[in-house]
């Protein structure tokens, strides 16, 4: 079965500052692997996603990810932080083809001026 | 990619009553999927919505608490049914097609139930 495991339940970083939340996955085959955002009140909206070719996969709004099949690790990164990045961020994962999207228990995002 | 219509977008509800969320999409899709997010927690899948036979559940959900329907390809609704408290959360509509690498979901519907 798969799973998805957010180690971090919240941090907190200084706007300007770099971030990197991390997520580890647990599927027999290749993963097709997604960060989605959750801002407070807001539906999820879809950072980036995984699915082959260019471990270093860009998103929207700064932020990328690096699929490490060795470390089964698909840690999201952004080099500086904005206010406006606060909110809630959901590590996800699916078979290959498949939308039924198995979730981490997501990491919240708190950023001081 | 897909727009996802979900109504109500929040609501207010009494225990022992039932209610009724509804998924609208633009375009015709194959998969629908609704999750539920409890206060503070993760999206847990509750079904796969099929059009034209019953909804497949997901291990914990059942059919008398969270029949589903889906009339075509556009279009599913979720009732929760004799609501508790227990029941408040984030419910969401997810879609799928062919083609697409990625799901798409639609805005919440959230419930409190008093």
């Amino acid at each position: 079965a798969q799973s998805v495991t957010q180690p971090d339940i919240h941090i907190t970083v200084s706007e300007g500052a770099s971030l990197e939340l991390r997520c580890n996955y647990s599927y027999g085959a290749t993963p097709y692997l997604f960060w989605y955002v959750q801002s407070p009140g807001q539906g999820l909206q879809l950072l980036l996603k995984y699915f082959s070719g260019d471990t270093l996969v860009q998103g929207i709004k700064g932020f990328e990810a690096e699929f490490k099949r060795s470390q089964s690790s698909f840690n999201l990164r952004k080099p500086s932080v904005h206010w406006s990045d606060a909110a809630e961020y959901f590590c996800a994962t699916s078979g290959a083809g498949s939308y039924q999207l198995t979730f981490g228990k997501g990491t919240k995002l708190s950023v001081i001026p | 990619s897909a727009v996802i219509s979900q109504k109500p977008s929040r609501d207010i509800c009494q225990r022992g009553t039932s209610l009724t969320i509804q998924c609208q999409v633009d375009s015709q899709v194959t998969m629908m999927f609704w999750y539920r997010q409890q206060p503070g927690q993760s999206l847990t899948l509750i079904a796969t919505a099929n059009q034209g036979s019953e909804a497949t559940y997901e291990s914990g959900f059942v059919i008398d608490k969270f029949p589903i329907s889906r009339p075509n390809l556009t279009f599913s609704t979720l009732t929760v049914s004799n609501m508790s408290p227990e029941d408040s959360s984030i419910y969401l509509c997810s879609v799928g097609d062919r083609g697409d690498t990625e799901a798409f979901f639609g805005q919440g519907t959230r419930l409190t139930v008093v």
